[in-house]
């Protein structure tokens, strides 16, 4: 199971919107509404930002949101702050073979 | 509050088997409404699922490291923990455990609790 395709950096100012892609295959990304995506600051653990395509937990701003189209996912995240500078990850569910794939991480800069 | 916290030897010499206990705190290892995983980081590259286990025993891997990993439970520790075998300097890495959800209505298909990682590094 190869990993899912992400940018590996984006940017944008404060206050616009950056979009991060995560490609798969039918077998992952466009065969289950299992996707999530994950934001990690530098030497902490990953934060669950988006699960199911795009529902947010409790607690996480709606400047953060997901979406699917076929083998692919998308995080936006709008209004960008200082403190939204991080790696994202993308996952999938992948079936009971291989439950989970994650995606190659994204490094978004505010500029 | 659910925690979770990693711990292990943070050096592992090469062939031999690296061994971490993630110790679950604040709830119950055995409520029958997550699985418990793995998950490892090597410097400055991406996440890789290591396994999965429930409560039950029941275990997945990934394929990849499938020959080399198992992951046990112990329920009146209320711990899960991970053996690789045959380690080499690629699995030198920043070891994660995370809670995995599988009722309806909660984080279905995702990582929600995350413990704070342990790093460790195979070298002679």
């Amino acid at each position: 199971q190869s990993a899912l395709t992400q940018p590996p950096s984006a940017s944008g100012s404060p206050g616009q919107s950056v979009t991060i892609s995560c490609t798969g295959t039918s077998s992952d990304v466009g065969g289950y509404n299992y996707v999530s995506w994950y934001q990690q600051h530098p030497g902490k653990a990953p934060k669950l930002m988006i699960y199911e395509v795009s529902k947010r937990p409790s607690g996480v701003p709606d400047r953060f949101s997901g979406s699917k189209s076929g083998n692919t996912a998308s995080l936006t995240v709008s209004g960008l702050q200082a403190e939204d500078e991080a790696d994202y990850y993308c996952s999938s569910y992948a079936g009971s073979n291989n439950p989970y794939v994650f995606g190659t991480g994204t490094k978004v800069t505010v500029l | 509050q659910v925690q979770l916290q990693e711990s292990g030897p943070g050096l592992v010499k090469p062939s031999q088997t690296l061994s971490l206990t993630c110790t679950v705190s604040g709830g119950s290892i055995s409520s029958g409404s997550y699985y418990w995983s793995w998950i490892r980081q090597p410097a400055g590259k991406g996440l890789e699922w290591i396994g999965r286990i429930y409560t039950s025993g029941s275990t997945n891997y990934n394929p990849s490291l499938k020959s080399r990993v198992t992951i046990s439970v112990d329920t009146s520790k209320n711990q899960f923990s991970l053996k690789l075998s045959s380690v080499t300097a690629a699995d030198t890495a920043v070891y994660y455990c995370a809670r995995d959800p599988i009722d309806y209505g909660d984080y279905v298909g995702a990582f929600d609790i995350w413990g704070q990682g342990t790093m460790v590094t195979v070298s002679s």
